[in-house]
């Protein structure tokens, strides 16, 4: 069980706009920043966003991040099958001393 | 161009050691935290280790503090990570993460392609 929650798995129709939420708590995405990855089977994970909302150059504005509380949300618009992939959340935890991620969330693009 | 490459995963007895290596380059090498992220097969992400640009703090997961050591040498652009007394459920593929920027923040922006460890008798 992660402490931070992702839902296990999402889907949306192409040309649509899904969000991917992720809760954690006051130690960790309360007062640390959030980042964001994709992940296709068998590659390594890549970043999509970092610092809550900024995207690393050649990530498009179709992807976007923010936070609120201790929550942070990923929102892709105009889905595409390429965005078929595993998401993943992570920050610091504080108390922890350390980085967590989130249990990831498949994307499905029907 | 950024470059990372792990090296020295294998398979390994219940109990036994391996080390592993991480060369780096392509950036100012000691001015960038550094991670190592593993993946059981069919799993999530889990950060298990990571070390400061100058080396001089480290920070562990409880899954494998005092078992694991993060270090680097930037000399030679290279993190390593020794692993002992290890246990089934360290099987995963592990990966080395640079962190994107030097202040503070998250994200790993650069990722190696991973290494496979495989602890099994």
């Amino acid at each position: 069980q992660s402490v931070l929650t992702q839902p296990p798995s999402v889907s949306a129709a192409p040309g649509q706009k899904v969000t991917i939420s992720c809760s954690g708590s006051s130690s960790n995405i309360g007062n640390n920043y959030v980042s964001w990855y994709w992940q296709l089977p068998g590659t390594a994970p890549k970043l999509l966003i970092y610092d809550n909302d900024k995207r690393p150059s050649g990530i498009p504005d179709r992807f976007s991040g923010s936070k609120s509380g201790t929550s942070a949300t990923l929102d892709i618009t105009g889905l595409q099958t390429g965005d078929e992939a595993d998401y993943y959340c992570a920050t610091w935890d504080s108390s922890l001393s350390g980085s967590l991620f989130g249990g990831g969330t498949k994307l499905t693009v029907l | 161009e950024v470059q990372v490459l792990e090296s020295g995963g294998g398979l390994v007895q219940p109990g036994g050691s391996l080390r592993l290596s991480c060369a780096a380059s392509g950036f100012i090498f000691s001015n960038y935290a550094m991670a190592w992220i593993r993946q059981a097969p069919g799993k999530g992400l889990e950060w298990v280790l990571g070390i400061t640009g100058g080396g001089g703090n480290t920070y562990y997961a409880d899954s494998v503090r005092g078992r694991f050591t993060i270090s680097r040498d930037n000399s030679k652009g290279t993190v390593y990570l020794q692993m002992n007394s290890l246990r089934a459920e360290d099987t995963a593929v592990y990966y080395c993460a640079k962190k994107y920027a030097t202040s503070s923040g998250h994200g790993f922006d650069y990722w190696g392609q991973g290494t496979l460890v495989t602890v099994s008798s």
